[in-house]
Protein backbone atom coordinates (compact mmCIF):
# COMPACT_ATOMS: atom_id res chain seq x y z
CA UNK A 1 0.00 0.00 0.00
CA UNK A 2 1.43 3.46 -0.66
CA UNK A 3 2.28 5.90 1.28
CA UNK A 4 0.94 8.56 -1.10
CA UNK A 5 -3.10 7.91 -1.41
CA UNK A 6 -5.02 8.58 -4.48
CA UNK A 7 -8.41 7.85 -5.51
CA UNK A 8 -8.46 4.41 -7.34
CA UNK A 9 -10.82 6.25 -10.29
CA UNK A 10 -12.43 9.49 -10.94
CA UNK A 11 -14.70 10.45 -14.09
CA UNK A 12 -16.26 13.15 -15.51
CA UNK A 13 -18.20 13.89 -18.89
CA UNK A 14 -16.19 15.72 -21.45
CA UNK A 15 -16.09 19.68 -20.82
CA UNK A 16 -16.08 19.06 -17.40
CA UNK A 17 -13.40 19.74 -14.42
CA UNK A 18 -11.77 17.05 -12.27
CA UNK A 19 -9.58 16.51 -9.13
CA UNK A 20 -7.22 13.98 -8.20
CA UNK A 21 -5.84 14.08 -4.86
CA UNK A 22 -2.89 13.04 -3.67
CA UNK A 23 -3.25 12.20 0.40
CA UNK A 24 0.68 12.40 1.80
CA UNK A 25 1.94 13.03 5.48
CA UNK A 26 4.54 15.13 7.71
CA UNK A 27 7.36 12.86 6.14
CA UNK A 28 6.72 14.03 2.83
CA UNK A 29 4.09 16.37 1.16
CA UNK A 30 3.56 17.54 4.66
CA UNK A 31 7.69 18.09 5.36
CA UNK A 32 7.50 20.68 2.57
CA UNK A 33 8.85 18.35 -0.62
CA UNK A 34 7.93 19.15 -4.07
CA UNK A 35 5.32 16.91 -5.64
CA UNK A 36 4.96 15.88 -9.35
CA UNK A 37 2.22 14.44 -11.79
CA UNK A 38 2.19 12.22 -14.46
CA UNK A 39 -0.12 10.78 -17.19
CA UNK A 40 0.29 7.45 -18.76
CA UNK A 41 -1.56 6.89 -21.62
CA UNK A 42 -3.05 3.12 -22.22
CA UNK A 43 -0.19 1.30 -23.55
CA UNK A 44 2.70 3.95 -23.41
CA UNK A 45 5.78 4.81 -20.68
CA UNK A 46 4.83 7.49 -18.60
CA UNK A 47 4.66 11.31 -19.32
CA UNK A 48 5.63 14.09 -16.86
CA UNK A 49 3.08 16.21 -16.50
CA UNK A 50 3.31 18.61 -13.61
CA UNK A 51 6.80 19.44 -11.66
CA UNK A 52 7.44 21.07 -8.82
CA UNK A 53 4.09 21.33 -7.36
CA UNK A 54 2.29 23.85 -9.82
CA UNK A 55 4.29 23.61 -13.23
CA UNK A 56 4.00 22.33 -16.47
CA UNK A 57 6.77 21.29 -18.95
CA UNK A 58 6.12 22.48 -22.24
CA UNK A 59 3.37 21.15 -24.40
CA UNK A 60 1.33 20.37 -21.25
CA UNK A 61 -2.30 22.00 -22.34
CA UNK A 62 -3.00 24.65 -19.35
CA UNK A 63 -6.07 22.64 -18.49
CA UNK A 64 -3.98 20.66 -16.41
CA UNK A 65 -2.74 22.45 -12.86
CA UNK A 66 -1.24 21.25 -9.97
CA UNK A 67 -1.87 22.52 -6.35
CA UNK A 68 -0.30 21.30 -2.89
CA UNK A 69 -1.45 22.55 0.40
CA UNK A 70 -0.56 20.85 4.37
CA UNK A 71 0.27 16.87 3.41
CA UNK A 72 -1.71 16.70 0.46
CA UNK A 73 -1.50 17.89 -3.36
CA UNK A 74 -4.15 17.91 -6.22
CA UNK A 75 -4.12 17.57 -9.79
CA UNK A 76 -7.14 19.27 -11.93
CA UNK A 77 -8.16 19.06 -15.40
CA UNK A 78 -10.77 21.32 -16.25
CA UNK A 79 -12.53 21.08 -19.98
CA UNK A 80 -11.94 17.26 -19.83
CA UNK A 81 -11.20 15.77 -23.18
CA UNK A 82 -11.47 11.99 -24.37
CA UNK A 83 -7.79 11.98 -24.74
CA UNK A 84 -7.01 12.69 -21.17
CA UNK A 85 -8.51 9.19 -20.13
CA UNK A 86 -5.47 7.74 -19.12
CA UNK A 87 -4.07 6.68 -15.16
CA UNK A 88 -2.51 9.45 -13.14
CA UNK A 89 0.19 8.78 -10.57
CA UNK A 90 1.44 11.57 -8.21
CA UNK A 91 5.01 11.86 -6.58
CA UNK A 92 7.02 12.90 -3.40
CA UNK A 93 9.92 12.10 -1.52
CA UNK A 94 9.77 10.79 1.58
CA UNK A 95 12.02 11.13 4.46
CA UNK A 96 10.52 8.04 6.71
CA UNK A 97 11.43 5.13 4.84
CA UNK A 98 14.07 3.80 3.18
CA UNK A 99 12.61 3.88 -0.23
CA UNK A 100 13.09 7.83 -0.42
CA UNK A 101 10.64 8.20 -3.41
CA UNK A 102 7.56 7.63 -3.39
CA UNK A 103 4.86 7.39 -6.47
CA UNK A 104 0.91 7.12 -5.52
CA UNK A 105 -1.38 4.35 -6.20
CA UNK A 106 -2.59 6.37 -9.20
CA UNK A 107 -5.76 7.12 -10.38
CA UNK A 108 -7.61 5.82 -13.52
CA UNK A 109 -9.82 9.27 -15.08
CA UNK A 110 -12.70 8.05 -17.37
CA UNK A 111 -13.81 10.54 -19.44
CA UNK A 112 -17.89 9.34 -19.84
CA UNK B 1 15.35 14.50 -30.58
CA UNK B 2 15.48 13.60 -26.90
CA UNK B 3 15.77 9.85 -26.27
CA UNK B 4 16.00 6.95 -23.76
CA UNK B 5 16.27 3.58 -25.37
CA UNK B 6 16.17 0.44 -22.87
CA UNK B 7 17.56 -3.36 -23.80
CA UNK B 8 18.50 -6.30 -21.91
CA UNK B 9 14.97 -7.46 -20.73
CA UNK B 10 14.29 -11.17 -20.47
CA UNK B 11 13.43 -14.18 -18.66
CA UNK B 12 16.00 -15.63 -15.72
CA UNK B 13 15.67 -17.64 -12.83
CA UNK B 14 15.18 -16.76 -9.93
CA UNK B 15 18.25 -15.71 -7.89
CA UNK B 16 19.58 -15.26 -11.15
CA UNK B 17 21.13 -11.98 -12.89
CA UNK B 18 20.22 -9.49 -15.69
CA UNK B 19 21.43 -6.07 -16.71
CA UNK B 20 19.64 -3.61 -18.34
CA UNK B 21 21.40 -1.04 -21.07
CA UNK B 22 19.53 2.67 -21.73
CA UNK B 23 21.00 4.28 -24.77
CA UNK B 24 20.42 8.64 -24.27
CA UNK B 25 20.62 10.66 -27.16
CA UNK B 26 19.82 14.30 -28.23
CA UNK B 27 20.87 15.98 -24.99
CA UNK B 28 24.02 15.94 -22.23
CA UNK B 29 24.27 12.79 -21.07
CA UNK B 30 26.83 13.50 -19.11
CA UNK B 31 25.69 16.19 -17.16
CA UNK B 32 22.11 14.72 -16.13
CA UNK B 33 20.85 12.70 -13.06
CA UNK B 34 19.32 9.61 -14.05
CA UNK B 35 16.93 6.89 -12.74
CA UNK B 36 14.77 3.40 -13.38
CA UNK B 37 11.23 3.01 -12.36
CA UNK B 38 9.82 -0.11 -13.02
CA UNK B 39 6.25 -1.03 -13.21
CA UNK B 40 4.39 -4.62 -11.96
CA UNK B 41 1.84 -5.79 -14.65
CA UNK B 42 -1.42 -3.71 -14.02
CA UNK B 43 0.31 -1.92 -11.07
CA UNK B 44 1.60 0.74 -10.25
CA UNK B 45 4.63 2.60 -10.36
CA UNK B 46 7.86 1.96 -8.02
CA UNK B 47 11.19 4.15 -8.31
CA UNK B 48 14.31 1.61 -7.97
CA UNK B 49 17.20 4.13 -7.86
CA UNK B 50 19.35 7.24 -9.55
CA UNK B 51 22.90 8.20 -9.95
CA UNK B 52 23.84 11.67 -10.08
CA UNK B 53 26.42 13.13 -12.64
CA UNK B 54 30.22 12.12 -12.46
CA UNK B 55 30.49 15.88 -11.51
CA UNK B 56 28.30 15.11 -8.68
CA UNK B 57 29.97 12.24 -7.88
CA UNK B 58 27.96 9.40 -9.32
CA UNK B 59 26.47 8.73 -6.31
CA UNK B 60 23.88 6.13 -6.03
CA UNK B 61 20.53 5.96 -4.03
CA UNK B 62 18.17 2.72 -4.36
CA UNK B 63 14.61 1.71 -3.36
CA UNK B 64 14.62 -0.25 0.21
CA UNK B 65 13.51 -3.51 -1.99
CA UNK B 66 16.49 -3.04 -4.29
CA UNK B 67 19.01 -2.21 -1.94
CA UNK B 68 22.12 -4.70 -2.06
CA UNK B 69 20.94 -6.50 -5.06
CA UNK B 70 20.57 -3.99 -7.51
CA UNK B 71 23.96 -1.56 -9.00
CA UNK B 72 23.12 1.37 -11.19
CA UNK B 73 26.00 2.74 -13.23
CA UNK B 74 27.07 4.99 -16.18
CA UNK B 75 28.98 4.95 -18.88
CA UNK B 76 29.25 8.71 -20.14
CA UNK B 77 31.20 8.07 -22.88
CA UNK B 78 28.60 5.78 -24.50
CA UNK B 79 25.94 7.83 -23.40
CA UNK B 80 24.83 4.83 -21.18
CA UNK B 81 22.61 4.15 -18.30
CA UNK B 82 23.02 0.45 -16.81
CA UNK B 83 20.79 -1.65 -14.25
CA UNK B 84 22.79 -4.76 -12.91
CA UNK B 85 20.10 -6.61 -11.19
CA UNK B 86 21.54 -9.64 -8.93
CA UNK B 87 19.54 -12.29 -6.73
CA UNK B 88 16.60 -11.43 -8.58
CA UNK B 89 13.40 -12.78 -7.11
CA UNK B 90 9.88 -13.04 -8.64
CA UNK B 91 8.78 -10.14 -6.97
CA UNK B 92 11.16 -8.36 -9.71
CA UNK B 93 9.27 -9.03 -12.61
CA UNK B 94 8.16 -5.57 -14.39
CA UNK B 95 8.69 -3.19 -16.74
CA UNK B 96 11.40 -1.02 -16.61
CA UNK B 97 11.61 2.45 -17.59
CA UNK B 98 15.25 4.38 -17.97
CA UNK B 99 14.44 7.98 -17.13
CA UNK B 100 16.02 11.23 -16.99
CA UNK B 101 16.04 13.24 -14.20
CA UNK B 102 14.89 17.16 -14.22
CA UNK B 103 17.23 19.49 -13.75
CA UNK B 104 16.75 21.81 -10.63
CA UNK B 105 14.33 18.81 -9.59
CA UNK B 106 16.37 16.03 -7.66
CA UNK B 107 13.45 13.64 -8.44
CA UNK B 108 10.66 14.38 -11.43
CA UNK B 109 11.64 12.55 -14.16
CA UNK B 110 10.93 14.35 -17.62
CA UNK B 111 12.01 11.88 -19.83
CA UNK B 112 10.95 8.05 -20.32
CA UNK B 113 12.33 5.06 -22.45
CA UNK B 114 10.24 2.82 -23.83
CA UNK B 115 10.66 0.32 -21.17
CA UNK B 116 12.09 -3.25 -21.30
CA UNK B 117 10.48 -5.70 -19.80
CA UNK B 118 11.52 -8.43 -16.91
CA UNK B 119 10.35 -11.52 -16.01
CA UNK B 120 12.08 -13.67 -13.17
CA UNK B 121 10.55 -17.23 -13.30
CA UNK B 122 10.23 -19.66 -9.95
Amino acid sequence: QSVLTQPPSVSGAPGQRVTISCTGSSSNIGAGYNVHWYQQLPGTAPKLLIFGNNNRPSGVPDRFSGSKSGTSASLAITGLQAEDEADYYCQSYDTSLSGVVLFGGGTKVTVL
Amino acid sequence: EVQLVESGGGLVEAGGSLRLSCAASGFSFRTTYMSWVRQTPGKGLEWVGRIKSKTDGETTDYAAPVKGRFTISRDDSKNTLYLQMNSLKTEDTAVYYCTRVKGGYSYAMDVWGQGTTVTVSS
